[in-house]
């Protein structure tokens, strides 16, 4: 089945560790993003990459950074800059601008991080 | 720029009891609407999206939501809810211009 596929689900890191979170799709999707959830504050932005081997900053992009090599993966990590990284990660992808409408986003299951 | 307020943090509502989950937006351009649900630990799911035409659009389970252009809003509404929605409910806009995509802080929907 087509979808999106992050790990780990669950991750425990100690404090001044990067952190690589995993984000797979096998939808055709061009664009990805991730986004990071925090209880009572909604989905904010992290990064966002409309093409291959092209991203942009979203609104909270300090502290993290992303690669997209492939179209089919969008790796976060979380650096040892990012002041308080626990928190839920969600990627999702998109159709982005095909035939000029902004497809819906499909999201994966999250990988929740928690620093010690 | 886009923003997206749900008033309500938390909605509690009794067993086949109507309920409404409010969402008004603000933006400068043409936009694109949808509600997502979150079950806990779990990712967003699409419920319903609002793209153009009717005004109102409707899930597969039972929820419905109408586009309100002069009041900026799209308030989603089920006649009759049970147990089993019981989840967070997302409002979220997009625009063609920028395929960026701006959440609500959410409500949680307690039945």
């Amino acid at each position: 089945d087509g979808g999106i596929t992050q790990s780990p689900k669950y991750l425990f890191r100690k404090e001044g560790q990067n952190v690589t979170l995993s984000c797979e799709q096998n939808l055709n999707h061009d664009a990805m993003y991730w986004y990071r959830q925090d209880p009572g504050q909604g989905l904010r932005l992290i990064y966002y990459s409309q093409i291959v081997n092209d991203f942009q900053k979203g609104d909270i992009a300090e502290g993290y950074s992303v690669s997209r090599e492939k179209k089919e993966s969008f790796p976060l990590t979380v650096t040892s800059a990012q002041k308080n990284p626990t928190a839920f990660y969600l990627c999702a992808s998109s159709t982005g601008l095909a035939g000029g409408i902004a497809g819906e986003l499909f999201f994966g299951e999250g990988s929740r991080l928690t620093v010690l | 720029a886009q923003s997206v307020t749900q008033l309500d943090s938390q909605v509690p509502v009794f067993e086949e009891a109507p309920v409404e989950l409010r969402c008004n937006y603000s933006s400068s351009v043409s936009v694109y609407l949808f509600w997502y649900v979150q079950y806990p630990n779990q990712g967003l799911q699409l419920l319903l999206k609002y793209l153009s035409g009717s005004t109102l659009v409707e899930s597969i389970n039972g929820f419905e939501a109408e586009f309100n252009k002069s009041q900026t809003s799209f308030h989603l509404r089920k006649p009759s809810v049970h147990i089993s929605d019981t989840a967070e409910y997302f409002c979220a806009v997009s625009s063609n211009n920028f395929n960026k995509f701006y959440f609500g802080s959410g409500t949680k929907l307690n039945v």
